[in-house]
């Protein structure tokens, strides 16, 4: 298997674009998790799904973040409208059971 | 709030000694720990898991260690490598369960291997 997926994989934007970031699980998997790395807070845990369901989105900084899974093979995770503070490395995970397998993440770049 | 936390951000080891991670816990229910290794510019990997129900877990050179007591759980890398240089997570699974769900990581521990 190829791991999970993740596009693109450094992104450049200025402030007030819209950002997409992909994300492909693991076939097989039924979880899903989208997590935001910083050097001041670490790995936060933005949103994740079950079956392509959003569990629990308590994470999610504000309404300018929103994720979708429309099927078991993809996610998204929407940032409209960037801003400088969003920049960080954003990582999407999919696990069957315990154990969560991580992407090689986006580094995003809002200036 | 609940919270896991590293005792030391930076370990620094000389190549072929044992290494140990210490990591701190404070929700009681929790009933899963994650230790994960990431590498610069990479996602953090899998390395070892363990249930509340065990004190100890071993791999291939990493062994865990789970001290309910306390609220304690170490990482030990025998042997440590060049290759083990990156930064460990110990990571806990708040959703009781020892299913997925939530994932809450400490901040991380930097171990640099000396040749």
């Amino acid at each position: 298997d190829a791991g999970v997926i993740q596009s693109p994989r450094h992104e450049v934007t200025e402030m007030g674009q819209e950002v997409t970031l992909r994300c492909k699980p693991i076939s097989g998997h039924d979880y899903l998790f989208w997590y935001r790395q910083t050097m001041m807070r670490g790995l936060e845990l933005l949103i994740y799904f079950n079956n392509n369901v959003p569990i629990d989105d308590s994470g999610m900084p504000e309404d300018r973040f929103s994720a979708k899974m429309p099927n078991a093979s993809f996610s998204t995770l929407k940032i409209q409208p960037s801003e400088p503070r969003d920049s960080a490395v954003y990582f999407c995970a999919s696990s069957l059971y315990s154990t969560q397998y991580f992407g090689p993440g986006t580094r995003l770049t809002v200036l | 709030g609940e919270s896991v936390g590293l005792h030391l951000p930076t370990l620094s080891v000389q190549e072929g000694d044992n290494s140990i991670i210490n990591c701190a816990y404070s929700n009681s229910a929790s009933d899963y720990f994650i230790w994960y290794k990431q590498e610069s510019g990479k996602g953090p990997q899998f390395i070892i898991d363990i249930r509340s129900n065990m004190d100890k877990r071993q791999g291939q050179r990493v062994t865990v260690l789970l001290n309910k007591t306390v609220k304690h759980l170490s990482l030990q890398i025998a042997a440590t490598q060049p290759g083990d240089s990156a930064v460990y997570f110990c990571a806990e699974n708040m959703s009781g369960s020892g299913n997925t769900g939530k994932l809450i990581f400490g901040q991380g521990t930097t171990l640099q291997v000396k040749p």
